[in-house]
């Protein structure tokens, strides 16, 4: 079954610290992106992807970077993790019309 | 400024029962606009697509309308279940390709208790 996996499903970083948050998709989608989820808002773009290799910033790209080194790969990584990024992120592959399936989610926690 | 607003913020119903969720937009053009379901802790999960004027649609005990020159969107669920209990969240695509960008509202919490 067509799918978006997320890993890890959560994590604890510690300020300053290097985190990098993997997605994997098996839908053959060329479009991938990152967002994040803040309680009682909706989630925002990060970075996006059209093609392997090639990432764009979304939104909220600051402290921030992204890699999509293959097309079913995109991983975000956080170079120094801050408290403001402690947020659920999500990952979404799409076609080119409306068909978007989101992962299940990673919950991160910076202390 | 937000340009997805969602009521209510959060509902409870009993078991049975029928509710109606509210989403309100701003965003130009609108090209679609979908429902997403979230449990607790779970990624989204589509519920249904709208994408022309006066779209109506249906998906076993949910129902969906969409009114664009209102820019107004409803979800309506029928004999409302424990596992309805969820985040209900209303996204307005701006553009028919993945060229386009995503708006998200806050969504709305239903409990539904026995």
């Amino acid at each position: 079954e067509a799918a978006v996996t997320q890993s890890p499903r959560s994590k604890v970083a510690v300020t300053g610290g290097k985190v990098t948050l993997s997605c994997h998709q098996t839908n053959n989608h060329d479009y991938m992106y990152w967002y994040r989820q803040d309680t009682g808002h909706g989630l925002r773009l990060i970075h996006y992807s059209y093609v392997a290799d090639s990432t764009e910033k979304g939104d909220i790209p600051d402290g921030y970077k992204a890699s999509r080194p293959s097309q079913e790969n995109f991983s975000l990584i956080l170079e120094l993790a801050s408290l403001s990024q402690t947020a659920v992120y999500f990952c979404a592959s799409s076609d080119m019309g409306t068909d978007y399936t989101f992962g299940s989610g990673t919950r991160l926690l910076v202390i | 400024k937000t340009q997805v607003e969602q009521s209510p913020q959060s509902l409870v119903v009993r078991q049975g029962e029928n509710c109606v969720l509210q989403c309100n937009y701003s965003v130009t053009p609108d090209n679609h606009l979908r429902w997403f379901k979230q449990d607790t802790g779970k990624g989204l999960v589509s519920l249904t697509v709208l994408v022309h004027e006066n779209d109506k649609t249906s998906n076993g005990r949910y129902s969906a309308t969409l009114d664009k020159d209102a820019k107004h969107s409803t979800l309506h669920i029928t004999a409302t279940l424990l596992d309805d209990t969820a985040t209900y969240i209303c996204v307005v695509g701006d553009r028919g390709s993945a060229l386009g960008r995503l708006h998200f509202g806050a969504g709305t919490q239903l409990i539904v208790i026995p």
